[in-house]
């Protein structure tokens, strides 16, 4: 089946760095997820990208929908504490009608 | 955010128990779904209902029973566990019908099987 390879798998980064993690897959989709994880809580919607090409930013999150519409991207500027978590992508449609395909995570440690 | 709200949030059972989630969506969604998730695995999807009809059973034993009584409303029937079903059990909602919808989370329920 499909998969997403995310990148990086953890992150340890000092208060007002810029973040950056991607994901990659092997086959198209037509909807790119970007949504962060608490502890203990559900994921939350980030951005969401619905476009080849398209770069949407969310205050200090932007993210772009790979022009091949196999990978996308997650930039933080100006870390601050509160960004630590879990972020996931997300890719769906194409082959995987209706379904979410996830990426394995990036797990952030923001040191203040 | 109270678009997904899911309940309880913390549950402990026996093997031998019988219990339920709840799930309710207050976006006017149309389909909605059960994860889990384990520790340090990516969310595993169970199971999919679309206008109240079940579209997707990710090959899940069936002491896991799924209930979808309105668009708004999913259960998750729970017998006979076992310790390796303790994990995180989230539902989430998306308007439906569509080849690549946004999905929405709720909360989660933390379930621990002794």
């Amino acid at each position: 089946g499909q998969q997403l390879n995310q990148s990086p798998q953890s992150m340890f980064i000092q208060e007002g760095e810029d973040v950056s993690m991607n994901c990659t897959s092997s086959s198209i989709f037509n909807t790119w997820l970007w949504y962060k994880q608490d502890p203990g809580e559900g994921p939350v919607l980030l951005i969401a990208l619905y476009k080849a090409g398209e770069l949407t930013s969310n205050g200090r999150l932007t993210a772009q929908f790979g022009i091949t519409r196999k990978d996308s991207f997650l930039n933080i500027s100006a870390s601050i504490p509160s960004d630590v978590g879990i972020y996931f992508c997300a890719g769906a449609g194409g082959t995987s009608y209706g379904k979410l395909t996830f990426g394995q995570g990036t797990i952030l440690t923001v040191h203040p | 955010e109270t678009g997904v709200t899911q309940t309880p949030r913390h549950l402990v059972m026996g093997m031998t128990n019988k219990k339920s989630l709840k799930c309710e969506q207050h976006l006017g969604h149309n389909a909605m779904y059960w994860y889990k998730q384990s520790a340090k695995k990516p969310l595993e999807l169970m199971f999919v209902y679309n206008f109240k009809e079940q579209t997707e059973n990710n090959s899940v034993p069936s002491r896991f029973s799924p209930e979808c009584p309105n668009s708004s409303h999913l259960f998750l029937h729970l017998h006979t566990l076992q310790p390796e079903d303790s994990a995180l059990y989230l539902c989430a909602s998306s308007q439906g019908g569509g080849e690549a919808d946004t999905q929405y989370f709720g909360p989660g329920t933390r379930l621990t099987v002794l």
